[in-house]
């Protein structure tokens, strides 16, 4: 089955400056990507996402990128503000069905 | 108007109850599931339910029994808890088959079992 790898588990930045999470994935077959953003007592929420046959998306600050044949896709966050603060989750899935989760970056934004 | 609403949203109960949570989804999909999500953070899929229909059943204890009365409606019944089910349970639904197939979650149903 799929297993998807998440690092680092923990990241600190300075406001305005870029923070990045990497993901790999084992399934070759695995053809959707999306990230999620969990603020502290509320449920994940999709902030971004990729198909396979894209390398890479952007949505204002927040953009993905993926890498098929080394099997990794990558989060970046550019001019991080103070709410970004959260734990983010990439997973992984094949045409959305059986979607595995990596184990989570906590990402915490310092003024 | 929430997309995936679950109740309640927290739950403090003693060991060797049963209890209920109950979740909702107004977006239409066919697909529903239950995640559990550790003192680590770590989400867990439990089960998931296409269009009334058990698809997905991991590992878990069969104290645990998803019900799904209609497609809308996925609820999770616990028996004989467990301090170590304590946790944040996650409902969420998704649509079928297609591109696109976003899980959306619910707020979560933070349990407590003392």
């Amino acid at each position: 089955g799929e297993n998807v790898e998440q690092h680092p588990s923990t990241l600190s930045v300075q406001e305005g400056d870029s923070a990045v999470i990497k993901c790999t994935y084992s399934d070759s077959a695995s053809n959707y990507f999306p990230w999620y953003k969990q603020e502290l007592g509320k449920g994940p929420q999709l902030i971004i996402d990729i198909r396979s046959n894209v390398g890479e998306k952007k949505d204002q600050r927040i953009a993905v990128t993926l890498n098929k044949t080394a099997k990794h896709f990558s989060l970046h966050i550019t001019e991080t503000q103070p709410e970004d603060s959260a734990v983010y989750f990439c997973a992984a899935s094949f045409y959305g069905q059986n979607f595995v989760f990596g184990p989570g970056t906590r990402l915490s934004v310092l003024p | 108007d929430t997309a995936v609403s679950q109740t309640p949203k927290y739950l403090v109960t003693q060991m060797g109850n049963d209890k209920s949570i109950k979740c909702e989804q107004n977006l239409g999909h066919d697909t529903m599931y239950w995640y559990k999500q550790d003192s680590k953070k770590f989400l867990k899929i439990m089960f998931s339910y296409n269009n009334k229909e058990l698809i997905i059943n991991e590992t878990v204890p069969n104290r645990f029994s998803p019900k799904s009365p209609d497609k809308a409606h996925l609820n999770l019944h616990i028996n004989s808890l467990e301090l170590g089910d304590s946790a944040v349970y996650f409902c969420a639904s998704s649509q079928d088959v297609d591109s696109g197939n976003t899980i959306y979650f619910g707020e979560g149903s933070w349990l407590t079992v003392v």
